[in-house]
Order: C-alpha cells, then sequence, then structure tokens
C-alpha cells in the first residue's frame, strides 16, 4: 500500500514566518488532504485536495499538488504560536467501487512556532 | 454539525480484559466507518474500515478475531480489542463517512488512548 512520507520530520521557526512542509506519495489518488494535530489530541482536517486540482487556499494556508510527481506542499503563512501542531499528508486511494475509502497517512512534520 | 464522539476518551485496562470503544456520528448518518491507530510519536495506520449491516474489512497484519468491530446501525461502530495486551497499548481514532455527501469526506473523532497494564 502507498504510504505518504513528508519532510522535514520535525520544523522550528520563528513566529512570523512561514513554514513550508511537503509530502509525497507513491500510488495513485483520488484527492490529497491535510491534518493537524496537536499532541495526545484528536485530528483537525484543514483541506482537501482534488486530484484535478493544483493548488488550494484557506485562509493562512496553501496546498499545492503535483500528481507527475507525486507530491503536495503545505505553506502555513505568517505562523503563530497556535500553529504547533504535528501536521500530516493524507491520500485517499482511487475508488474501483464508489464509496468511501479509508486514508493513507504520511509520517507527519512535527512544526515548533517559537514566539 | 459534522460530529463524531468517541467513547470513552482514556481507558486503562489489565492485560487479558477485553475493551469496548464506541464511535459515533451525532448528527449525520455514516455509510462507512473507519478505525485507526496511533502509536506514540507515529502517524496513525488504518486497521480496518465497517459498513453498516456488514462485516468489516481489515487491513492487513490487523487481526480480525483480536479487533472486533461491529457497525450495527449508521451511527454507530464499536471497536472491542479482545484479551488486550500492553502492546496494545495506543491511541485509537475513528471517522465516519457521511451517507450524505461528498465520499471522500471523513469526520474523525477525538480518539481514544487505550493504556493496557
Amino acid at each position: 500500500s502507498q504510504q505518504g512520507e513528508e519532510d522535514p520530520q520535525a520544523l522550528s521557526i520563528q513566529e512570523g514566518e512561514n513554514a513550508t512542509m511537503n509530502c509525497s506519495y507513491k500510488t495513485s489518488i483520488n484527492n490529497l488532504q491535510w491534518y493537524r494535530q496537536n499532541s495526545g489530541r484528536g485530528l483537525v482536517h484543514l483541506i482537501l485536495i482534488r486530484s484535478n486540482e493544483r493548488e488550494k487556499h484557506s485562509g493562512r494556508l496553501r496546498v499545492t499538488l503535483d500528481t507527475s510527481k507525486k507530491s503536495s506542499s503545505l505553506l502555513i503563512t505568517a505562523s503563530r504560536a497556535a500553529d504547533t501542531a504535528s501536521y500530516f499528508c493524507a491520500t485517499g486511494r482511487v475508488y474501483s467501487g464508489g464509496g468511501a475509502d479509508g486514508l493513507t497517512f504520511g509520517k507527519g512534520t512535527h512544526l515548533i512556532i517559537q514566539p | 454539525g459534522a460530529v463524531v464522539s468517541q467513547h470513552p476518551s482514556w481507558v486503562i485496562c489489565k492485560s487479558g480484559t477485553s475493551v469496548k470503544i464506541e464511535c459515533r456520528s451525532l448528527d449525520f448518518q455514516a455509510t462507512t466507518m473507519f478505525w485507526y491507530r496511533q502509536f506514540p510519536k507515529q502517524s496513525l495506520m488504518l486497521m480496518a474500515t465497517s459498513n453498516e449491516g456488514s462485516k468489516a474489512t481489515y487491513e492487513q497484519g490487523v487481526e480480525k478475531d483480536k479487533f472486533l468491530i461491529n457497525h450495527a446501525s449508521l451511527t454507530l461502530s464499536t471497536l472491542t480489542v479482545t484479551s488486550a495486551h500492553p502492546e496494545d497499548s495506543s491511541f485509537y481514532i475513528c471517522s465516519a463517512s457521511p451517507l450524505v455527501g461528498a465520499p471522500d469526506t471523513q469526520y474523525f473523532g477525538p480518539g481514544t488512548r487505550l493504556t493496557v497494564l
């Protein structure tokens, strides 16, 4: 099965700077999603980008998708201390018979925003 | 809207006992629910997919006799960890895909932390 890989595994930046995280995957996908997880807590859905889309924005978030390179990036602009969390990309497989499919998560990037 | 709850939020049990975790979609009906497991400092791994009224589909390497899944209604799925052992200690997260709406939308529960002594 495919496995998303994020890089960097850990990132520490100053508040106000931009943070960029990358994700690569191995097989064909229907969509790619980014999630945030605060330590020991549940997941927060950030953004979903479909395989026929190249870029998507949501507030301070910008996601790109390059299906030819099987990669995606998440950019957080003007970072805040509250953005400190782990960020995961997750891919949904191409449906074979319709309906929902389980997600394959990457290993995650632990982001620390220093005030 | 689109809230998924899990109960309990945390549980500590003795080795050899069974633990049941509930996953409920509170304000929508879910055709499909998913169970994930997350070990400390690791990513989430899909364990199984359950559809209401049918048997769950388990991912490779997940023991179906150890992790019993029941999806009896469109709003409730349960995961029972049978004869739990310390290596089963993990964070278990469910998600639900709504009956109405885009099939690739999943709403995640807050997770259940299981500690087996």
